[in-house]
């Protein structure tokens, strides 16, 4: 069946550093992607999303490209800041089922001054 | 603007208690979700309704009962629930039924004592 792996976490980083959250995923036929954040005592708030192969999804800094050729979904920012500190689920909708969300493990992000 | 209300924030109930989770959206979406999160776990999917009727029933127990009185409300009525049921219940809408794109809400914190 479809699935999402992420990479473990946390990922510790400092104030401005270069992020990279690995996301990698198993469906049928040409899924959608997304990745959504999740700040602490909250709920989930949809970051960005691509829909087809090489599309580019962006928001707030953060993008990711959906790559077909290596079923890859990785979130990037160039300059991340304490408030960027959350837990981030990669996620994919498939074809057949675009009711059911299949989320990875989440990746915890911990940003210091 | 894409907005999820649920009510209440935090609930605390005993074990024979009767409760509901309440759920609104005005942006007119017809496909509603309710999804169970545990501690450091990914969202998993329970219920899904499409046109206020319940398309997606993932193998809940019988405890947790949902409803969907009209297009823009979604109640999860909890019955006789276990410690084990504690979690955080997250309600999420799209605009249409395998629409692609499900936006959540901030969450209920539930705990069965």
């Amino acid at each position: 069946g479809d699935s999402v792996t992420q990479m473990e976490g946390p990922v510790t980083l400092s104030e401005e550093a270069f992020l990279t959250i690995n996301c990698t995923y198993t469906a049928t036929g040409y899924p959608s992607l997304f990745w959504y954040v999740q700040y602490p005592g909250e709920g989930l708030q949809l970051l960005l999303k691509a829909t087809k192969a090489d599309d580019k999804g962006s928001n707030k800094g953060f993008e990711a490209t959906y790559r077909k050729e290596t079923t890859s979904f990785h979130l990037e920012k160039g300059s991340v800041q304490v408030s960027d500190s959350a837990v981030y689920f990669c996620a994919l909708s498939s074809r057949d089922n675009t009711d059911k969300l299949i989320f990875g493990t989440g990746t915890r992000l911990q940003v210091f001054p | 603007d894409t907005e999820v209300t649920q009510t209440p924030k935090h609930l605390v109930m005993g074990m024979t208690n009767k409760k509901s989770l309440k759920c609104e959206q005005h942006m007119g979406h017809r496909a509603m979700y309710w999804y169970k999160q545990k501690a450091k776990k990914p969202p998993e999917l329970m219920f899904v309704y499409s046109y206020e009727k319940l398309s997606i029933n993932e193998s809940v127990p019988s405890r947790f009962s949902p409803e969907c009185p009209n297009s823009s409300l979604l109640n999860l009525h909890l019955h006789a629930l276990q410690p084990e049921d504690s979690a955080l219940y997250l309600c999420a809408s799209s605009q249409e039924p395998g629409g692609n794109t499900i936006y959540f809400g901030e969450g209920s914190w539930l705990t069965v004592v």
